[in-house]
């Protein structure tokens, strides 16, 4: 049963760089059964794809934060991880990374999310 | 983008009633749909993948149905646990898109 286990800054600075990682076990990040990826869901809102990566480093963004965000595998450690740089007050949310199935495509597997404050 | 859009926003029901939430895309998505459960302050929990299939360990009484732009999931028999926000996601193109969500809520 795949685990996946977020860890990171819980406040961040407006303009600097977010940065959170991902512990998968369980499972491996070198599988080529599953995409690897990150959602946010700010306070009290619906929740935003961000982006995922596969096993060989293939990666898919969504356009509306493709400027900022920069994901990355370490197969070695068994991690995942997200960086968006130039965050704001908008950018406070609740991170999750998830797996994502590569047959079905379903987001299988969560972990229990990180909020993760933007404030000077 | 495929925009998803829910319906109810919100719904109160019973225990023991039979709800069914909408899904709408924008453009057709084939059965790229899934449905997910989230309970205040845990991360989402997938039901359906695949617009019909039962995630593993996920009780019957959840089922999906459709296919290209309009999609259900009905729950045939409330539980106190259900009582929840739903959110479907599409998976046929990027950006992957999420609903705005349907509050459950007990009557």
């Amino acid at each position: 049963q795949l685990q996946l286990q977020e860890s990171g800054p819980g406040l961040v600075k407006p303009s600097e760089t977010l940065s959170l990682t991902c512990t998968v076990s369980g499972g491996s990040t070198s599988s080529s059964s599953y995409y690897w990826g990150w959602i946010r869901q700010p306070p009290g809102k619906g929740l935003e794809w961000i982006g995922m990566i596969y096993y060989s480093g293939g990666t898919y963004y969504n356009p509306s934060l493709k400027s900022r965000v920069t994901i990355s595998v370490d197969t070695s450690k068994n991690q995942f991880s997200l960086k968006l740089s130039s965050v704001t007050a908008a950018d406070t949310a609740v991170f999750y990374c998830a797996s994502l199935n590569y047959s079905d495509r379903p987001f299988d597997h969560w972990g229990q999310g990180t909020l993760v404050t933007v404030s000077s | 983008d495929i925009q998803m859009t829910q319906s109810p926003s919100s719904v109160s029901a019973s225990v023991g009633d039979r709800v069914t939430i909408t899904c709408r895309a924008s453009q057709g998505i084939n059965s790229w749909l899934a449905w997910y459960q989230q309970k205040p302050g845990k991360a989402p929990k997938l039901l359906i993948y695949a617009a019909s299939s039962l995630q593993s360990g996920v009780p019957s009484r959840f089922s999906g149905r459709g296919s290209g732009t309009d999609f259900t999931l009905t729950i045939s028999s409330l539980q106190p646990e259900d009582f929840a926000t739903y959110y479907c996601q599409q998976a046929n193109s990027f950006p992957y898109t999420f609903g705005q969500g349907t509050k459950l809520e007990i009557k």
